[in-house]
């Protein structure tokens, strides 16, 4: 089983469309959880870091459910600039220090 | 990200050569990463640095190898023992606060001619 497991895609939406992402992870150890963006041929940015409590940033809304060891992202009201890969990212604690476990992505699409 | 510098960006390289892949960051972090993404694939772990004169091997360390004589350099070295190399090469830095964000440099494309 992968560590960190996201939605196959690709997704292909309407303009003005709620999209969401979901993302699960093997490790119960791991203790932060981030959603990056990339684009094509481009280095990943972060979009947003998951809190416990869900946390929100415009469009934007991300949901952390450590009992389940899932993870969400919601876009409201997507636009054309939104089409991108996301990436669900999840930090580990090891002996020798943090670690990054990334997910495969998720590739959205948004058509005018 | 503008503190964090790979070079080249776009590397080809002949079968059975070494390459030396550079990552240079001056945003004072002590943590540095180097990932491979193969197409339409997520991010995979080649090594991993947490301070000056340490590093670790991530997930796929076989073919490479890495140094970390100063904070602010983690040259990654693809050696002909990596059989398949064409990648996107990825270097990061990690937030020493808090936040713990990764922040990631441009990226090297490296071809096999």
């Amino acid at each position: 089983r992968k560590e960190v497991e996201q939605d196959p895609g690709p997704f292909n939406v309407p303009e003005g469309a709620t999209v969401a992402f979901n993302c699960t992870y093997s490790n119960s150890a791991s203790q932060s959880f981030f959603w990056y963006r990339q684009d094509c041929r481009k280095e990943p940015k972060l979009l947003m870091s998951v809190y416990s409590s869900g946390n929100e940033d415009g469009r934007f809304t991300a949901q952390l459910n450590r009992a389940s060891q899932y993870i969400s992202l919601l876009i409201r009201d997507s636009k054309l600039s939104d089409s991108a890969t996301y990436l669900c990212v999840v930090n580990e604690v090891n002996n020798y220090g943090q670690n990054f476990v990334f997910g495969p992505g998720t590739r959205l699409s948004v058509l005018p | 990200d503008g503190g964090i510098t790979q070079s080249p960006k776009y590397l080809f390289r002949k079968e059975g050569q070494n390459v030396t892949l550079s990552c240079e960051q001056n945003l004072n972090h002590d943590a540095m990463y180097w990932y491979r993404q193969d197409p339409g694939q997520g991010l995979r772990l080649i090594y991993y640095s947490q301070i000056v004169n340490d590093f670790q091997k991530g997930d796929i360390a076989e073919g490479y190898s890495v140094s970390r004589e100063k904070k602010e350099s983690f040259p990654l070295t693809v050696t002909s023992a990596q059989k398949n190399p064409t990648a996107f090469y990825l270097c990061a830095t990690r937030d020493s606060g808090g936040t713990l964000n990764q922040h990631f440099g441009d990226g090297t494309r490296l071809s096999i001619l």
